[in-house]
């Protein structure tokens, strides 16, 4: 069993619809949560940084955490256009020297 | 602000050949740095970090190394590329629990 499962999609979805993305885990010591956007021949850029449990909301984006359900999610409200990229969850433990273990990545595709 | 330089951007490379790819990080000092390769719905896979000059920790065996010979300076390398040694290759240093990528180097082993 892979430590961070993540449905690779396509998920393609219509302009100003509200997108779910989500990534499940098995070790209960992850404390640090990340959700990273990439487009197409580009670098990743982090999005979204949560510790432990909760939401956190920047914008059109909002990030959920369920540490009980070992469950992580990114919601896109209004999804646009520029919104169609891979976004890869991303987390780790406490310790300063353990590993940031990555989501295969989910592929969005915002239809105009 | 900080950042990440890499190059080149793009690299055909038949097999056999060596290689040497140069990652800087500008506005920052003793960061940690990290190699990354992604492949095609694979996933990003930690090749090396680097928590200071001369020091190269190596997460999965190959025939890449990778060395640091300056403190903003991570260059990945092999002697013979494999056709398998495709793929897009990120360096990236730490911030805070994360990581902040570079632009990325597209190897096509040939």
């Amino acid at each position: 069993q892979k430590e961070v499962e993540q449905d690779p999609g396509p998920l393609s979805v219509p302009e100003g619809a509200i997108v779910s993305l989500n990534c499940t885990y098995s070790n209960s010591a992850f404390q640090y949560f990340m959700w990273y956007r990439q487009y197409s021949r580009k670098g990743p850029e982090l999005l979204m940084y949560t510790y432990s449990s909760g939401n956190k909301e920047d914008g059109r984006f909002t990030a959920q955490v369920d540490k009980s359900s070992k469950y992580i999610s990114l919601f896109i409200r209004d999804s646009q256009p520029s919104d169609s990229a891979t976004y890869l969850c991303a987390m780790r433990g406490s310790s300063n020297t353990g590993k940031l273990i990555f989501g295969q990545g989910t592929t969005l595709q915002v239809k105009p | 602000s900080q950042t990440i330089h890499q190059w080149p951007a793009t690299l055909v490379q038949p097999v056999g050949s060596p290689l040497s790819l140069e990652c800087t990080v500008e506005g920052t000092s003793n960061p940690n740095l990290y190699w990354y390769r992604q492949a095609a719905g694979r996933g990003l896979q930690l090749l090396f970090y680097s928590v200071g000059i001369g020091q190269i920790s190596s997460e999965v065996p190959q025939n890449l190394s990778a060395s640091r010979p300056q403190d903003r300076q991570f260059i990945l390398s092999s002697k013979k590329l494999l056709l398998s040694d495709s793929g897009f290759y990120l360096c990236a240093w730490s911030f805070g629990a994360g990581r902040n990528f570079g632009p990325g180097t597209r190897l096509l082993v040939l």
